[in-house]
């Protein structure tokens, strides 16, 4: 079974400040995908950034962006030029690759870490 | 954009009542997933169905089923509510598909409180 840690339940920074979440995952498949989730106070979870494994450049969106390590499993996100709006839970997520039925499409979370963006 | 939604977004309920959990997707997706959310265990898998009528245990069904009789909705049951499912439920859903990353998208939640 596939598992995914955030090591920190907990980070803080400075509004227009770079910030990096840590995540590790723990799997024997070689293929697979790994996302990162926001959750703002009270408001539904949204999909932040996705990377496929086999795809060796890191994914990027606007300030959002990954630092896949596969052979260490390791899959960080740094968000760059913080806001206020970027204050919110996030979770790393992870998802085999294989297609198969059945539980080869859930996703496995991490426990979350929470982020607070001073002004 | 893809919707989903909740029946209800607080709920208080009293040990042993049967509760149903609602969730309605707008977008034709084939799978949809029932989730609990506690504090510092991220999100935990219940149950997930692929396809009308079709069922998949996830990592923590016990003291739930579900029901899927038509491909938008999805229910969560809780035959006898314990105090020890007081928590946030979180429906999702996702298109189906071979080359699909199966982007997972979430409803608003639901907080129940057993009490």
């Amino acid at each position: 079974a596939q598992t995914v840690t955030q090591s920190q339940p907990e980070m803080s920074v400075q509004e227009a400040e770079t910030v990096t979440l840590s995540c590790t995952y723990d799997t024997s498949e070689s293929d697979y995908y790994l996302f990162w989730y926001k959750q703002p106070p009270s408001r539904q979870m949204i999909l932040v950034i996705r990377q496929e494994a086999y795809k060796q450049q890191n994914a990027t969106e606007n300030r959002f962006s990954v630092n896949f390590q596969k052979a260490a499993k390791s899959f960080s996100l740094k968000i760059s030029d913080s806001q206020l709006g970027d204050a919110a839970m996030y979770f790393c997520a992870y998802r085999s690759g294989l297609f198969s039925s059945g539980s080869a499409r859930q996703l496995t979370f991490g426990s979350g870490t929470q982020l607070t963006v001073l002004p | 954009d893809v919707k989903v939604t909740q029946s209800s977004r607080y709920l208080v309920k009293r040990t042993g009542e049967k509760v149903f959990l609602e969730c309605v997707q707008d977008m034709d997706h084939e799978n949809m997933f029932w989730y609990r959310q506690d504090p510092g265990l991220g999100l935990r898998l219940i149950y997930f169905s692929y396809d009308v009528k079709m069922k998949e245990k996830g990592d923590i069904p016990e003291g739930y089923s579900v029901s899927r009789e038509k491909k938008e909705r999805f229910s969560l049951i809780l035959e006898s509510a314990s105090t020890n499912q007081t928590s946030m439920y979180l429906c999702a859903s996702s298109l189906y598909g071979r080359e699909s990353t199966d982007t997972q998208y979430f409803g608003p939640g639901t907080r129940l409180t057993v009490l």
